[in-house]
């Protein structure tokens, strides 16, 4: 149980296109919902928390408007990357949590994103 | 600033022997630490965790050990095995309700 999957697990965009990562929990129900980021050999950084049904909360340093995130059913998540610059190419990986099963986060697979 | 450390981004271990990876933090008000397992093109998953209030978990081959008056932890696996082979991400948190604050990881190789 606690499978957490990610769509597209790679995807490729053009800079000034906007792309969006879905996160999902498949057997359980996650009012919580986290988005990191990866750059090459460094470390997972959160970007936001999700609520379901609220508004996301974001890091210090992470623009909001630049990196939309809804959370509007319990099993779904999404990341949308507006306008997308090279530099914002990374692994982008969702984790989620049920207050049922306690405080452990799952994983997702991640999303590799490269802007050209 | 990285508050938590692994200093060291690979290491190599003979099959059968004992792997040690280590890890630092820097802030005293971490409450609660993890370490995760990765492999490639897989999101982490959760392998052993301690509560500040301890010294020591163990949990089959893994071992944690906390040290806080060094700000110090170190994950055991013994033996190792070849499955073990894999990206460890030491991580902490304040409290258990509290965002994860992650390493920059330590490639482990178990050699055959």
């Amino acid at each position: 149980g606690a499978v957490v999957s990610q769509h597209p697990s790679r995807v490729i965009c053009k800079s000034g296109t906007s792309v969006k990562i879905e996160c999902r929990s498949l057997d359980f129900q996650a009012t919580t919902m986290f988005w990191y980021r990866q750059f090459p050999k460094q470390s997972l950084m959160l970007m936001a928390t999700s609520n379901e049904g609220s508004k996301a909360t974001y890091e210090q340093g992470v623009e909001k408007d630049k990196f939309l995130i809804n959370h509007a059913s319990l099993t779904l998540s999404t990341l949308t990357v507006t306008s997308a610059h090279p530099e914002d190419s990374s692994f982008y990986i969702c984790s989620a949590r049920d207050p049922r099963r306690g405080f452990e986060q799952y994983f997702g697979p991640g999303t590799r994103l490269t802007v050209t | 600033d990285q508050q938590v450390k692994q200093n060291s981004p690979s290491l190599s271990v003979q099959e059968g022997r004992i792997s040690i990876l280590n890890c630092d933090y820097t802030n005293s008000m971490f409450d609660y630490f993890l370490w995760y397992k990765k492999y490639p093109a897989e999101g982490p998953t959760f392998l052993i965790s301690i509560s500040s209030i301890k010294d020591k978990n163990e949990d089959g081959r893994f071992t944690v050990f906390l040290n806080k008056s060094a700000k110090h932890l170190s994950l055991h696996i013994v033996p190792s095995q070849p499955g073990d082979s894999a990206v460890y991400f030491c991580a902490a948190q304040m409290n258990r309700d509290d965002k994860i604050i992650f390493g920059k990881g330590t490639r482990l190789h178990i050699l055959p």
